[in-house]
């Protein structure tokens, strides 16, 4: 099994521009999560799927994040526009039911 | 509501001496508790998890935590302390296994 894949594993970017990450979940996991990770807040869950479905974005910062899953495959966290306060490692992890929680290796995102 | 707390940010141990990184948590109800691991610019990997089966949990790489109630703990241990222990830890508390609410971190230095 190649584990919760994430892409790209390193963004740099300009403020203002758009940035999209992607994840790829493990086959047969049903739930998928997005957190993100600072050195002020630590690990923050931004968004949760269940069957594809967005069950909690209570996390989200603000209207510039979205987050995507058009099929159980994979999943898309965009921010459009980018600011320098955003930079930080984004984390997606998937789970099966309710077992354990899986983590992909992340991307760390740097917005100059 | 939930939360942890872990009460070192940072602990420093000498090779082939015991480890001990402390967590206490807060839960309404009987909480589902995690000890996740995470190695310099890598993903979260779990350690042990405790879901109200037996109280003391072993894990993988000889950890191993103790489920306290009366004293709202789960504290991580080791026996003997590897170089390759060195790494940012996690306690995780969750209900129900949806969200996860992480600790703030400890990380654990080796000397040695």
């Amino acid at each position: 099994d190649a584990g919760v894949i994430q892409s790209p594993r390193h963004e740099v970017t300009e403020m203002g521009q758009e940035v999209t990450l992607r994840c790829k979940p493990i086959s047969g996991h049903n739930s998928l999560f997005w957190y993100r990770q600072t050195m002020m807040r630590g690990l923050e869950l931004l968004i949760y799927f269940n069957n594809n479905v967005p069950i909690d974005d209570s996390g989200m910062p603000e209207d510039r994040f979205s987050a995507k899953m058009p099929n159980a495959s994979f999943s898309t966290l965009k921010i459009q526009p980018s600011e320098p306060r955003d930079s930080a490692v984004y984390f997606c992890a998937s789970r099966s039911g309710t077992d354990t929680q899986y983590f992909g290796p992340g991307t760390r995102l740097t917005v100059l | 509501a939930q939360s942890v707390t872990q009460l070192d940010s940072h602990v420093s141990v000498s090779e082939g001496t015991p480890v001990l990184l402390r967590c206490n948590y807060s839960s309404s109800y009987s909480p589902s508790l995690f000890w996740y691991v995470q190695h310099p610019n890598k993903g979260l990997q779990l350690l042990l998890k405790y879901t109200s089966a037996a109280t003391l949990v072993k894990g993988i790489n000889g950890f191993e935590a103790e489920f306290k109630k009366s004293e709202t703990s789960f504290h991580l241990t080791k026996p003997s302390a590897h170089m390759s222990d060195a790494a940012e830890y996690f306690c995780v508390v969750s209900l129900g296994n949806e969200k996860l609410t992480f600790g703030t971190g400890t990380r654990l230095t080796i000397i040695p």
